[in-house]
């Protein structure tokens, strides 16, 4: 059974400290892995899918790595608008296009 | 990516009660949606996959019968909780897949609450 587990549950950041958030998974193959963020009452929004290990994504202050156990979100110099859940999911090479859910890591940023 | 509309963004009945949720793929058509459901920290789940021209394909563990699912047009997909109960209330958001890549783009939400 496919498993997402993220780490820190939560975070608080200074503005401008920079740092990462895991995500470690488990799954017989890898079609992709996704990065999502996730304000209060909204639905995710997509920021990055990774596909093989060694692929990196960046966009703006996020950079999203990828290892064939876990993905890591790196946040470099951090703004309090980047204060959210940031969920991670995988998914299986299998026929179903299914997306399994880390339960995210929610970030805060203090100015 | 896509964009996702959903409709109503917050509701409220009483419990034994049905309620319907929208999902409206804007920006191009959708053969395939999904529903998923999100429980305070807890993660996303899917509910089901709801396929135009055919019946949905629910996950393990979800009533069909008491989340009916039709998938009406290339752009609509509606979720129906029926007699529902104080155990529903939940976060209950739909997604459409990009095109011709693996990612899915989410609605907004919709805020279920049974009394």
């Amino acid at each position: 059974e496919d498993q997402v587990t993220q780490s820190p549950e939560a975070l608080r950041l200074q503005e401008g400290e920079s740092s990462s958030l895991n995500c470690s998974y488990t799954v017989s193959g890898l079609r992709g892995l996704f990065w999502y963020r996730q304000d209060p009452g909204k639905g995710p929004e997509f920021l990055f899918t990774l596909y093989s290990a060694g692929e990196e994504k960046e966009k703006e202050r996020l950079k999203a790595t990828l290892t064939k156990k876990e993905s890591f979100l790196h946040i470099t110099a951090p703004k309090p608008e980047d204060s959210a859940t940031y969920l991670c999911a995988v998914q299986d090479q299998g026929g179903s296009e299914k997306l399994v859910f880390g339960k995210g890591t929610k970030l805060t940023v203090n100015p | 990516g896509a964009v996702v509309s959903q409709h109503p963004s917050r509701v409220i009945c009483k419990s034994g009660t049905s309620v319907k949720i929208e999902c409206r793929s804007l920006d191009f058509q959708a053969t395939t949606m999904f529903w998923y459901r999100q429980f305070p920290k807890k993660s996303l789940m899917l509910m089901a996959t709801s396929n135009e021209g055919s019946k949905a394909t629910y996950e393990q563990g979800v009533e069909k019968d008491k989340f009916l699912i039709n998938h009406a047009s290339l752009t609509l997909s509606t979720l129906t909780v029926t007699s529902a109960h104080p155990e529903d209330s939940s976060f209950y958001i739909c997604s459409v897949p990009g095109q011709g890549t693996y990612e899915q783009y989410f609605g907004p939400g919709t805020r279920l609450t049974v009394t």
